[in-house]
């Protein structure tokens, strides 16, 4: 079936690392991917996405390619801070029937230490 | 701030009750998304309302129903309340909701626990 694998958390970093969240994905067609993070305590922001092979969404500093040799949309970020700390989930959808459904990952929480 | 709105943001209640959750999609938007957040099986795709007629239905249990109205918000509403439909719940809205790139924006969700 069509499903997000990512990495398992928690992942921790000091400010100013490098950040790499692996995703991969299962998936009949050609989904659209995206990122999403949940803050503490606040819904899911869309952060960045890509709708075809070799897009590259970016957003505040993040960034993640859509490879489709590799079924992967990992997300990248050349410099952590503090206020990046929060859970970011990786989550597909196309059109199933008559719905565009997001199916998501199980989410990578992220903690940025000074 | 997404443009999506739900109340009430905490609700608190006792197994066995019914409770309505409430949606207000972003101006514009034709299609209204239910999500359910909990720990053991994560965000699952509820239910989907395409301009007041039901698109599409997930992991929604027969104890839970919707609606979404003329004026394009949407009701959510779960009955004979069990300990495990504690969870956060999320509304999310798009343009369209009839293309895989059509990006969905989330509410803040309502938190139910229920005692």
């Amino acid at each position: 079936g069509n499903s997000v694998t990512q990495m398992e958390g928690p992942v921790t970093l000091s400010e100013e690392a490098f950040l790499t969240i692996n995703c991969t994905y299962t998936a009949t067609g050609y989904p659209s991917l995206f990122w999403y993070v949940q803050y503490p305590g606040e819904g899911l922001q869309l952060l960045l996405k890509a709708t075809k092979a070799d897009d590259k969404g970016s957003n505040k500093g993040f960034e993640a390619t859509y490879r489709k040799e590799t079924t992967s949309f990992h997300l990248e970020k050349g410099s952590v801070q503090v206020s990046d700390s929060a859970v970011y989930f990786c989550a597909l959808t196309f059109i199933y029937g008559a719905t565009n459904k997001l199916i998501f990952g199980t989410g990578t929480l992220l903690a940025v230490q000074p | 701030d997404s443009g999506v709105t739900q109340t009430p943001k905490h609700l608190i209640t006792a197994t066995g009750q019914r409770v309505t959750l409430r949606c207000s999609p972003r101006s514009g938007d034709l299609s209204v998304y239910w999500y359910q957040q909990s720990l053991d099986q994560g965000l699952q795709f509820l239910i989907q309302y395409y301009n007041g007629e039901e698109r599409a239905k997930g992991n929604i249990l027969e104890r839970f129903s919707a609606q979404q109205f003329p004026d394009l918000h949407s009701e959510l509403n779960l009955s004979s309340l069990e300990l495990g439909d504690s969870a956060l719940y999320f509304c999310a809205s798009s343009v369209a909701g009839l293309a895989a790139t059509d990006t969905q924006y989330f509410g803040p969700g309502t938190r139910l626990t229920v005692l």
